[in-house]
């Protein structure tokens, strides 16, 4: 159990145009899910904390108006990088916590997309 | 400001002997610590989660303990297999919540 995913796996895109990420729970609701960053050889860093039905809340330096995240339901979460640069390339992962319990300390973490900015 | 160092940016060992991987924390008053493992072009795996009360937990082959006193989480992988190559990483709960902040993560390479 406890499965999230992320689609696309992989895009390539021009610059200036915008792309949109999906992150789904497939066999739990969260309420909660996170966006993160990942560039070569670098730790994953915190981009945003999404709650269901509410404004994300963006970790300092991320600019909320070129990274649009929106969690719609208790199974989806979705971001969108607009106006694409090349200096936004890099993998992009999601994770979710449970909705309540014990059980909301651990966070399953998607398989990441890989985002190439020409 | 708060930081989560992994010591070791790699470490080679050689199959059947033990990997301990280090991660040394600042600026953090953490009620529980994790590891991961990630995979080239994957999202990290969860492994083991360690409360601030317990010294020591362990699954399987592997054992994590945690020191508040000195800041520290070792974690160790027993009779290591080549399998076990990857990237583990460390991480703790920020301020706001469940929110993780990661550490570098340690690459392990374990060689037949």
């Amino acid at each position: 159990g406890a499965v999230v995913s992320q689609h696309p796996s992989r895009v390539i895109c021009k610059s200036g145009t915008s792309v949109k990420i999906e992150c789904r729970s497939l066999d739990f609701q969260a309420t909660t899910m996170f966006w993160y960053r990942q560039f070569p050889k670098k730790s994953l860093m915190l981009m945003a904390t999404s709650n269901e039905g509410s404004k994300a809340t963006y970790e300092q330096g991320v600019e909320k108006d070129k990274f649009l995240i929106n969690h719609a339901s208790l199974t989806l979460s979705t971001l969108t990088v607009t106006s694409a640069h090349p200096e936004d390339s890099s993998f992009y992962i999601c994770s979710a916590n449970m909705a309540s319990g014990i059980a909301s300390i651990e966070q399953f973490f998607g398989p990441g997309t890989r985002l190439t900015v020409l | 400001s708060q930081k989560i160092e992994q010591n070791s940016e790699a470490l080679n060992i050689q199959e059947g002997k033990t990997a301990t991987l280090t991660c040394n924390y600042t600026n953090y008053s953490p009620a529980y610590l994790q590891w991961y493992r990630q995979d080239p072009g994957r999202g990290p795996v969860f492994l083991l989660l360690i409360r601030e009360n317990e010294k020591e937990k362990r699954k399987e082959r592997l054992k994590v303990t945690f020191d508040t006193t000195l800041k520290q989480s070792l974690f160790h992988i027993t009779a290591s297999q080549p399998a076990d190559s990857a990237t583990y990483l460390c991480a703790l709960a920020g301020d706001s919540g469940y929110a993780l902040n990661f550490g570098k993560g340690t690459s392990l390479l374990v060689t037949p």
